[in-house]
C-alpha cells in the first residue's frame, strides 16, 4: 500500500480555515485518497475521499494537485468540535482489495478559542 | 439509525485470562473489520470478514487472537493467554461494500473496547 505523509500536528484558531497536508508521491492510479478523522475517545469517523477532481461535502473540501502526489483536507470554518487527529489513507480500487484503512500517525489539530 | 456499537466498553483482566470482544455492525454491512490502537497510535488492522468467512487475517499478531462470525453479523474477537502487551484500544468498522468506486466502501467504526490487561 503506499505511503502517505502528514504534519504530526497544526493548530488554528476557531472560525478560521484550516488547510491539512497530505503527501503521497508513491500513489497509484487505482488509489483513492481517503480522510478520516478520530475525536478523542471515539472510533474514527470518514470526513471524505477523492480521486482526481475536487470534493466537497457537508463536512469539508478535499483539493487533489494535478499531479495526484498530494492533497488538502479543508475544514472551511474550524470550530473547537473538529479538535481531532485526521488520517490521510490511500485505499485502492483494485478488485479483490480487502478494503482494510492503514493508518499512519495523522495529524493532530488543534483548535484554540 | 444505529451505529456500531462494542461491548464492553472497558474491560480490565489478568495477565494470562481469556477474554472475548463483541461488535456489533451497522444491519446490512456485509464487510467487518476489527483493528487494534495503542496509545498514541493510528489504529492497527487485524482481520477482515467478508459475510461469515474472514477473508484476510494478515493483521493477527499471534495464535492467541481468533476472531468469528457465524451468521455474517456480529462479530467475536478472541484472546488467549493475554499479555500485557495486548492492552489497546480494539475498534470495530463496518461497510456495505469492501472496495469500489469509493461509494459504500467508507467505513463506519464503533466506540472501541479499551482492554487492560494486568
Amino acid at each position: 500500500d503506499a505511503k502517505t505523509t502528514q504534519p504530526n500536528s497544526m493548530e488554528s484558531n476557531e472560525e478560521e480555515p484550516v488547510h491539512l497536508p497530505c503527501n503521497h508521491s508513491t500513489i497509484s492510479g487505482t488509489d483513492y485518497i481517503h480522510w478520516y478523522r478520530q475525536l478523542p475517545s471515539q472510533g474514527p469517523e470518514y470526513v471524505i475521499h477523492g480521486l482526481t477532481s475536487n470534493v466537497n461535502n457537508r463536512m469539508a473540501s478535499l483539493a487533489i494537485a494535478e499531479d495526484r502526489k498530494s492533497s488538502t483536507l479543508i475544514l472551511h470554518r474550524a470550530t473547537l468540535r473538529d479538535a481531532a487527529v485526521y488520517y490521510c489513507i490511500l485505499k485502492t480500487r483494485r478488485s479483490g482489495n480487502t478494503g482494510k484503512l492503514i493508518f499512519g500517525q495523522g495529524t493532530t489539530l488543534q483548535v484554540k478559542p | 439509525g444505529a451505529g456500531v456499537s462494542q461491548t464492553p466498553s472497558n474491560k480490565v483482566t489478568e495477565k494470562g485470562k481469556y477474554v472475548e470482544l463483541r461488535c456489533d455492525p451497522i444491519s446490512g454491512h456485509t464487510a467487518l473489520y476489527w483493528y487494534r490502537q495503542s496509545l498514541g497510535q493510528g489504529p492497527e488492522f487485524l482481520i477482515y470478514f467478508q459475510g461469515t468467512g474472514a477473508a484476510d487475517d494478515s493483521g493477527l499478531p499471534n495464535d492467541r487472537f481468533f476472531a468469528v462470525r457465524p451468521e455474517g453479523s456480529v462479530s467475536t474477537l478472541k484472546i488467549q493467554r493475554t499479555e500485557r502487551g495486548d492492552s489497546a484500544v480494539y475498534l470495530c468498522a463496518s461497510s456495505l461494500l469492501s472496495y469500489g468506486s469509493g461509494r459504500g466502501d467508507e467505513q463506519f467504526f464503533g466506540p472501541g473496547t479499551r482492554l487492560t490487561v494486568l
